[in-house]
C-alpha cells in the first residue's frame, strides 16, 4: 500500500527566501506525481505534475523534482511572497487515476 | 476556474435526511473522482469512474451512492449521515488517455451532518 509522507507539516518563512517542500513515497512504481496548492477552505489547484519517466518540471517560480528510486519529490519555491502562502499537498498515482495523498505543509509567507 | 464545477458549496443536514451532491467539469474528461477530506487527515479517495464505469471504490460505507450518468457529471446521494461524515467533499476530473491523468479539482461542498 501506498504511503505519502510530507515534510515539515508547517513552514514559516520571511517573504523573499527560496524554500523547499519534501514529499516521500514507498512504492517506486509510480504512474505520476502531482503537486497542489489548496487555499483554506477551497478545492485543489493544480501546480506541476511530473510523469514516472520525468525528472523535473517547472512553472514561474515553482520546480518540482522526481527521484523514483529513492521515492522522494520535492517542491521549490524561489522568491516566496505572502500570495504563496496555502497548504501545498502531494498526490502520487501507482496506477492509472488512483492517487495517494500526503497530508500536507501548510506554508506562511510573512510581509 | 478549473473547468470543475460543484454545488451547493455548503450543505447542513440532518442524519434522517437525503440529499445529493453535484458535480460537472467541462473539460472534456472522461474520469471523475469523490474525494472526502476532514480535518486533519489526508484526501482519502472514495469512488472513481471512468468512462462512466465504476472502478474505484474504497470501501465506502453504503450511505453514500455515487451516480455518473455521463462523462460530464458526476453524483454523490447522502442519505442516513452520521455526524463525522460532515467534511469538505471534493470531486476531480481527468483524462484516461495518455500516462497523464492530471487531476483537475472543484471547489468542493463543506457538508455538515447535525
Amino acid at each position: 500500500k501506498q504511503e505519502v509522507t510530507q515534510i515539515p507539516a508547517a513552514l514559516s518563512v520571511p517573504e523573499g527566501e527560496n524554500l523547499v517542500l519534501n514529499c516521500s513515497f514507498t512504492d517506486s512504481a509510480i504512474y505520476n506525481l502531482q503537486w497542489f496548492r489548496q487555499d483554506p477552505g477551497k478545492g485543489l489547484t493544480s501546480l506541476l505534475l511530473i510523469q514516472s519517466s520525468q525528472r523535473e518540471q517547472t512553472s514561474g517560480r515553482l520546480n518540482a523534482s522526481l527521484d523514483k528510486s529513492s521515492g522522494r519529490s520535492t517542491l521549490y519555491i524561489a522568491a516566496s511572497q505572502p500570495g504563496d502562502s496555502a497548504t501545498y499537498l502531494c498526490a502520487v498515482a501507482t496506477n492509472a487515476g488512483k492517487s495517494t495523498f500526503g497530508d500536507g505543509t501548510t506554508l506562511t509567507v510573512k510581509p | 476556474e478549473t473547468g470543475v464545477t460543484q454545488t451547493p458549496r455548503h450543505l447542513v443536514m440532518g442524519m434522517t435526511n437525503k440529499k445529493s451532491l453535484k458535480c460537472e467539469q467541462h473539460l472534456g474528461h472522461n474520469a471523475m473522482y469523490w474525494y472526502k477530506q476532514s480535518a486533519k487527515k489526508p484526501l482519502e479517495l472514495m469512488f472513481v469512474y471512468s468512462l462512466e464505469e465504476r472502478v474505484e471504490n474504497n470501501s465506502v460505507p453504503s450511505r453514500f451512492s455515487p451516480e455518473c450518468p455521463n462523462s460530464s457529471h458526476l453524483f454523490l446521494h447522502l442519505h442516513t449521515l452520521q455526524p463525522e461524515d460532515s467534511a469538505l467533499y471534493l470531486c476531480a476530473s481527468s483524462r484516461t488517455s495518455g500516462s497523464s491523468y492530471e487531476q483537475y479539482f472543484g471547489p468542493g461542498t463543506r457538508l455538515t451532518v447535525t
